[in-house]
């Protein structure tokens, strides 16, 4: 059962431009969400996360937008670069006893010149 | 910067055969985890240690996959024997605990053919 589902699957976007991905969860016991970024070749590395209890949550050109009644949330890239050209994955981990990250299954971004 | 190792980064192998993969987390990291990502997918977590005993397995292959963490330190995943489905990144990722924070490490490339 797929419990993170992620949109789209892949984004392009001119350089300058804004990236945004989307995630949907199900699980209501879900109280941390993480986005990784993922380069080929390399293990996913933590890029920016949030809690249930923030909306928003900003870090440098990467904020996290999180709509708790709609269980939704999601990454947007202020000014795309050609370096942020990555598949990005959010993620979900439950409270005590349910610590496991479910991940979404990804999205490749590609910034254009 | 501290690092998660794992060895070996690529591995061709025969099914039915064994393989086996190593994984060092950052030093002083209690938890450690095993995923499997298949292309295109998000990683999918197989086995969860803390320190050297099994906290979640729930979606390990047990009757052809096996994991331990004798010492609490490094960790071992093998599989025997291999199936073509069992081509994947294998990832490997630590945190310290009772913090979310997952550091991966470069994961190893399996291909069964």
């Amino acid at each position: 059962q797929q419990q993170v589902k992620q949109s789209p699957q892949s984004l392009i976007v001119q350089k300058g431009g804004i990236s945004i991905i989307n995630c949907a969860y199900e699980n209501t016991a879900f109280d941390y969400f993480p986005w990784y970024q993922q380069f080929p070749g390399k293990g996913p590395a933590l890029l920016i996360a949030i809690r249930p209890d923030v909306s928003e949550k900003k870090e440098g050109r990467f904020t996290i937008s999180f709509n708790k009644s709609a269980k939704q949330f999601s990454l947007h890239i202020m000014d795309s670069q050609p370096g942020d050209s990555a598949t990005y994955f959010c993620a979900a981990k439950g409270n005590f006893g349910n610590e496991k990250l479910t991940f979404g299954t990804g999205t490749r971004l590609t910034i254009i010149p | 910067e501290a690092e998660v190792a794992q060895s070996p980064r690529y591995k061709i192998t025969e099914k039915s055969q064994a393989v086996a993969f190593w994984c060092d987390p950052i030093s002083g990291h209690a938890t450690l985890y095993w995923y499997r990502q298949i292309l295109g997918q998000g990683p999918e977590l197989l086995v969860q240690f803390q320190d050297e005993s099994v906290v979640d397995d729930s979606q390990l292959p047990k009757d052809r996959f096996s994991a331990e963490r004798l010492k609490g330190v490094d960790s071992t995943l093998k599989i025997q024997p291999a199936e073509l489905g069992d081509s994947a990144m294998y990832l490997c990722a630590s945190s310290q605990d009772r913090v979310e924070t997952q550091y991966f490490g470069p994961g190893t490339r399996l291909l069964v053919l």
